[in-house]
């Protein structure tokens, strides 16, 4: 597609219900990054991906925050029984390489609201 | 790990006016330096960026300054217009193997006809 793709773009959670969040990132781009942005708040990363591989996940702020991408396109973020404090918004965004290339194309991002 | 201090967190302008916002960092080793520019509720998008090895950098209306030895680098809009009206985030990352950006809190740019 012409860009990175995110969907949903909004979703409501139940405290303590699972979701899964999507990311189609530009076609062809190697790196694959996940961002939370919280209300007023700079994106924070979350974790890294080149290729299927994640590299990095050191942003994940406990272990029911899981991410995918199997096939070294789409990926998934996956947070389990949430929070309240896991409401922000969601952004994805990818990059043509791993090395010495980092503009990174940003999704709209899913707004996540737990209540 | 890096940590990037953005100031102000809103600006306020008249048209025509220049805007400047400014960004610290504290890993010497950083050397790419991106803006980004998100209007409400959609995504951030890269308006210009810098790398280590230049002072400064011209776009049309945006310009960006970098000053290594002291850490610091500033965005500068001239001639302001109401479409300008924003949140400007200034990122900071090293530019070698996977780049992680690490964000500025976000400036609020209100641009007034």
């Amino acid at each position: 597609g012409a860009g990175v793709s995110q969907s949903p773009r909004y979703k409501v959670a139940k405290r303590g219900q699972d979701v899964a969040l999507r990311c189609d990132p530009i076609s062809g781009h190697v790196s694959l990054f996940w961002y939370q942005q919280a209300l007023g708040q700079g994106p924070e990363f979350l974790t890294y991906f080149q290729n299927e591989a994640q590299l990095d996940k050191s942003g994940l702020p406990s272990d029911r925050f899981f991410a995918e991408r199997p096939e070294g396109s789409v990926s998934t973020l996956k947070i389990q029984r949430t929070q309240q404090e896991d409401s922000a918004v969601y952004l994805c965004a990818s990059s043509l390489a791993a090395r010495g290339w980092p503009e990174a194309f940003f999704g709209q991002g899913t707004r996540l609201t737990v209540v | 790990g890096e940590n990037v201090e953005q100031h102000p967190s809103t600006l306020s302008v008249q048209e025509g006016d220049s805007a400047v916002i400014k960004c610290t960092y504290s890993d010497s080793a950083s050397n790419y330096f991106p803006w980004y520019k998100q209007e409400l509720g959609k995504r951030p998008q890269l308006i210009i960026d810098i790398r280590s090895n230049v002072g400064e950098k011209k776009d049309q209306r945006i310009a960006v300054t970098l000053n290594k030895t002291a850490k610091h680098f500033s965005l500068h809009i001239t001639e302001t217009q109401p479409e300008d009206s924003a949140v400007y985030f200034c990122a900071a990352t090293l530019n070698s193997g996977y780049s992680t950006l690490t964000f500025g809190k976000g400036t609020m740019l209100l641009v007034s006809p």
